[in-house]
């Protein structure tokens, strides 16, 4: 079946860690996106990549790093520069960039303890 | 500057009551996509529905509908009939074309359905 995975569902890190979500598609989309989930608030854009070895800033990407090395996989790592890094993260993929429907991953719930 | 507004953040009803979720944008483009996305209890996002600026044409899919309105900037979505399944979080989302637009898809803050039977 083709769609967006992301790993692991929950995820549960010490403050001052580096953590990586898993963000992998089999739609063969060209755009990959990062999105930031708070309770009561829409979705935020943290980072987006429109083809593979290119990435762009969203609206909060303090905090946060992506690699696109491959088509399919659009990692993010959340780093301990990110000072309120619990959150709700999701992963989209459409495509083509702009005129496409975007597809959302489950999500990955991030705790820091 | 785009922008998606969602005045209601949540709105209770008894099954089988009608419900409609109001979405408010501003763009500055001609050219833009709306968008009406579920997101259940389990977080993913659903896509139910995705209109461009040059269709105004109203739309209908079972017991959900949407109206279009460009003269009032609206893009309503009306549940009939709401059952249970249907609570979940919507969410509206702006994205405008590539002329002068850009990538960002812009969501509203969301309204929580609550369906009670």
């Amino acid at each position: 079946d083709g769609g967006i995975t992301q790993s692991p569902k929950y995820l549960f890190r010490k403050e001052g860690q580096n953590v990586t979500l898993s963000c992998e598609q089999n739609l063969n989309h060209d755009a990959m996106y990062w999105y930031r989930q708070d309770p009561g608030q829409g979705l935020r854009l943290i980072y987006y990549s429109q083809i593979v070895n290119d990435f762009q800033k969203g609206d909060i990407a303090e905090g946060y790093s992506v690699s696109r090395e491959k088509k399919e996989s659009f990692p993010l790592t959340v780093t301990s520069a990110q000072k309120n890094p619990t959150a709700f993260y999701l992963c989209a993929s459409r495509d083509r960039p702009y005129t496409d429907t975007q597809y959302f991953g489950p999500g990955t719930r991030l705790t820091v303890l | 500057a785009q922008k998606v507004t969602q005045a209601q953040t949540e709105i209770s009803v008894v099954e089988k009551e009608d419900v409609t979720l109001d979405c408010v944008y501003e763009t500055r483009d001609t050219t833009y996509y709306l968008f009406w996305y579920k997101q259940p209890p389990s977080g993913e996002l659903v896509f139910l529905i995705r209109r461009n600026s040059f269709d105004e044409q109203n739309e209908i899919s079972g017991r959900y509908s949407w109206n279009f309105q460009k003269s009032t900037s609206s893009f309503n979505f009306t549940i009939t009939a709401s059952q249970v399944v249907d609570s979940a979080v919507y969410f509206c989302a702006l994205s405008e074309a590539p002329q002068g637009g850009s990538e960002k898809l812009v969501f509203g803050k969301g309204m929580k359905l609550t369906v009670n039977p």
